[in-house]
């Protein structure tokens, strides 16, 4: 079972609108949540991380947020433009290796009409 | 944009055949990865290397083979495809910075196997 669910599966809003994207996990030790940003036929773009002690982190138009308590975390998208088209994908990392491992959702594929 | 490189980006090849995936990198990172991604669908890990000389078999079973002589270069070999390897290859590289670890994706390889 996937520890990484993300929510809605998919979304289209019209250019200039804000939305709102989630991520539900179980990982546990929980270390970091990233989330990454992949146009169609590349490989994902780091957006923002946050550890354990940060509840809320900005990169320009994208603002993170983290409850640690809840194991949630939500992408908010401001003043959506036709670039923000692609998947956001969330991802987990623990504590449990060396490693350090990952845990990826299956990420919310974002259309902005325009 | 990430200093990481992969080629070919697309390859349809026959079943049976050996195929090389390529994968360098230029910013002295020491950890690299390889992961399988179908659409739709999380990343699944399926090799990863510490560094020179070190390679691991990641979550997902794979019928691929990897090495690391170099530390730019991280190639993953299929002996003989089959068309059950139809996907896209993603590579990504990181710092040994285990509370921040941030992956640094190349652009994918998208593999059909006819």
């Amino acid at each position: 079972k996937n520890q990484v669910e993300q929510s809605p599966q998919s979304l289209i809003i019209l250019e200039g609108k804000n939305c709102t994207l989630q991520c539900n996990y179980t990982v546990s030790p929980f270390s970091n949540l990233r989330w990454y940003k992949q146009d169609t036929g590349r490989g994902p773009v780091s957006l923002t991380i946050m550890t354990f002690s940060e509840n809320t982190k900005s990169n320009g138009r994208y603002t993170a947020t983290l409850d640690a308590d809840t194991k949630q975390s939500s992408l908010h998208i401001t003043a959506s433009q036709l670039s923000d088209s692609a998947s956001y994908i969330c991802v987990v990392s623990d504590r449990g290796s060396t490693l350090g491992r990952l845990y990826f959702g299956r990420g919310t594929q974002l259309t902005v009409w325009p | 944009e990430a200093d990481i490189y992969q080629t070919p980006r697309y390859l349809v090849i026959g079943t049976g055949k050996k195929i090389t995936l390529e994968c360098s990198q230029t910013m002295g990172h020491d950890k690299m990865y390889w992961y399988q991604q179908d659409p739709g669908m999380e990343l699944h890990l399926i090799h990863y290397s510490y560094g020179v000389n070190s390679t691991e078999k990641g979550d997902l079973s794979s019928e691929s083979t990897v090495s690391r002589i170099r530390t730019e270069h991280f190639p993953l070999t299929l002996e003989s495809a089959r068309p059950s390897h139809t996907s896209q290859y993603l590579c990504a590289s990181s710092t040994r910075d285990r509370d921040t670890d941030t992956q640094y994706f190349g652009p994918g390889t998208r593999l059909t196997v006819l």
